[in-house]
């Protein structure tokens, strides 16, 4: 089993509409998670940045963890074609720096 | 903003070439990262660095090789390029303290024909 499974899709929404994305993983001991947004032919950029479970949000983005589950997911509502991207998810245990990534999540919000 | 940039966006060379990939990041981190990108498999790390001079293998080093001489300054080495090895290549940077966020450049899309 990959430690960290993410759905490829492609993802195709209407503009407005809310986006869920979804990780999940099998190495209890991820303590950061984290979402980086990667737009084509562009490096991935650090989006949301969640420690231990809980919610975070960050204007229009929010991102869930449930450890119990252990599953992430993120969130973003009044989608935009703006927000057509590659979304991946990332983690890591604590004090560690390798980063363990989903295989990304093509996103494609349609005007 | 951190700024992570790489010496090439793209890079065209032939099998059996030598290949320097240059990773330079202003921000003063501790850690840098080389990893391939290809469709249906994700980011995949190659190396990384956490100090100058000192490197760590990630999952998949074979057939690659890096340098640290400067903090700032982490370059990948194609010893000797395969039209395996064709990918997108990141760098990233992060600071080397517990929290874990890493900074990447734009990549680099190198084709070995």
């Amino acid at each position: 089993q990959k430690e960290v499974e993410q759905d490829p899709g492609p993802l195709s929404v209407p503009e407005g509409a809310i986006v869920s994305l979804n990780c999940t993983y099998s190495n209890s001991a991820f303590q950061y998670f984290m979402w980086y947004r990667q737009y084509s032919r562009k490096g991935p950029e650090l989006l949301m940045y969640t420690y231990s479970s809980g919610n975070k949000e960050d204007g229009r983005f929010t991102a869930q963890v449930d450890k119990s589950s252990k599953y992430i997911s993120l969130f973003i509502r009044d989608s935009q074609p703006s927000d057509s991207a590659t979304y991946l998810c990332a983690m890591s245990p604590n004090g560690n720096n390798r980063l363990a990534f989903g295989k990304g999540n093509q996103v494609v919000v349609i005007p | 903003d951190v700024k992570v940039t790489q010496s090439s966006r793209y890079l065209v060379k032939r099998t059996g070439e030598k290949v320097f990939l240059e990773c330079v990041q202003d921000m003063d981190h501790e850690n840098m990262f080389w990893y391939r990108q290809d469709p249906g498999l994700g980011l995949r790390l190659i190396y990384f660095s956490y100090d100058v001079k000192m490197k760590e293998k990630g999952d998949i080093p074979e057939g690659y090789s890096v340098s640290r001489e400067k903090k700032e300054r982490f370059s990948l080495i194609l010893e000797s390029a395969s039209t395996n090895q064709t990918s997108m290549y990141l760098c990233a940077s992060s600071l080397g303290l517990r929290h874990d966020e890493q900074y990447f450049g734009p990549g680099t899309r190198l084709t070995v024909t």
